[in-house]
């Protein structure tokens, strides 16, 4: 198993610039969510899906956009990049009734100039 | 989810146990302790958790005042690879539609040679 998969690993974009943070896994988990990280400030919950068509906000979705299609996939999106986006992302996802056990990704940084 | 307190950084002797305590006075009779571990610019790792009983992996061991008000993650015999930050986070791990997983912002255990 490949485990919890995040691309791209590092991404700078312009300021009002779109893009897709991609993160799958091949280990049938229901439930998948978004961090970012920023320093002295911890991981915060941007949005988490409990299963494919579902998905819900955490403490601070906005300026993101997601979706889950698939068991396998939950892509991030930011519809128009601004510098307080800048951050490292992280990608985790669990058994829906082992939530407490997540596997995260390696992470994405993102730097919006 | 209940709020826990951690000290911001502690230091250990490579070899020595290190014992890293949680203050989670507020936690309620389903919420779990669950403690995960970040080395530098990786992703947040799982490491152990527990309801009432202590417990032991081949990582730690978890152990839980008898009125669960705190707890101390061990780890027996500290590596320098064990220099990491760690989270010591309280919920009921998706019981209860509680799908919010809450980092603080944890222990920094530095393990010196």
């Amino acid at each position: 198993n490949a485990g919890v998969t995040q691309t791209p690993k590092f991404q700078v974009l312009k300021t009002g610039q779109s893009m897709t943070l991609q993160c799958a896994q091949d280990m049938n988990h229901e439930y998948m969510s978004w961090y970012r990280q920023d320093p002295g400030m911890g991981l915060r919950l941007i949005h988490y899906s409990v299963g494919a068509g579902i998905t819900d906000q955490g403490e601070v979705p906005n300026g993101y956009n997601v979706s889950r299609s698939t068991t396998e996939d939950f892509p991030l999106r930011l519809l128009s990049a601004a510098p307080s986006q800048t951050s490292v992302y992280f990608c985790a996802s669990s058994y829906r009734q082992g939530v407490g056990k997540l596997f995260f990704g390696s992470g994405t940084q993102l730097s919006v100039l | 989810d209940a709020k826990t307190t951690q000290p911001t950084s502690m230091d250990c002797a490579e070899g020595r146990a290190a014992n890293l305590p949680c203050n989670h006075s507020t936690i309620s009779g389903n919420e779990y302790v669950y403690w995960y571990r970040q080395i530098h610019s990786q992703g947040p790792q799982y490491i152990i958790h527990g309801l009432k009983n202590n417990e032991t992996n081949e990582m730690a061991s978890l152990i839980i005042t008898e009125d669960r008000k705190s707890s101390t993650l061990i780890l027996p015999h500290a590596t320098l690879r064990d220099t990491a930050v760690y989270y010591c986070i309280v919920s009921t791990g998706g019981g209860g539609s509680n799908y919010k997983l809450t980092f603080g912002k944890g222990t920094l255990l530095t393990v010196n040679p």
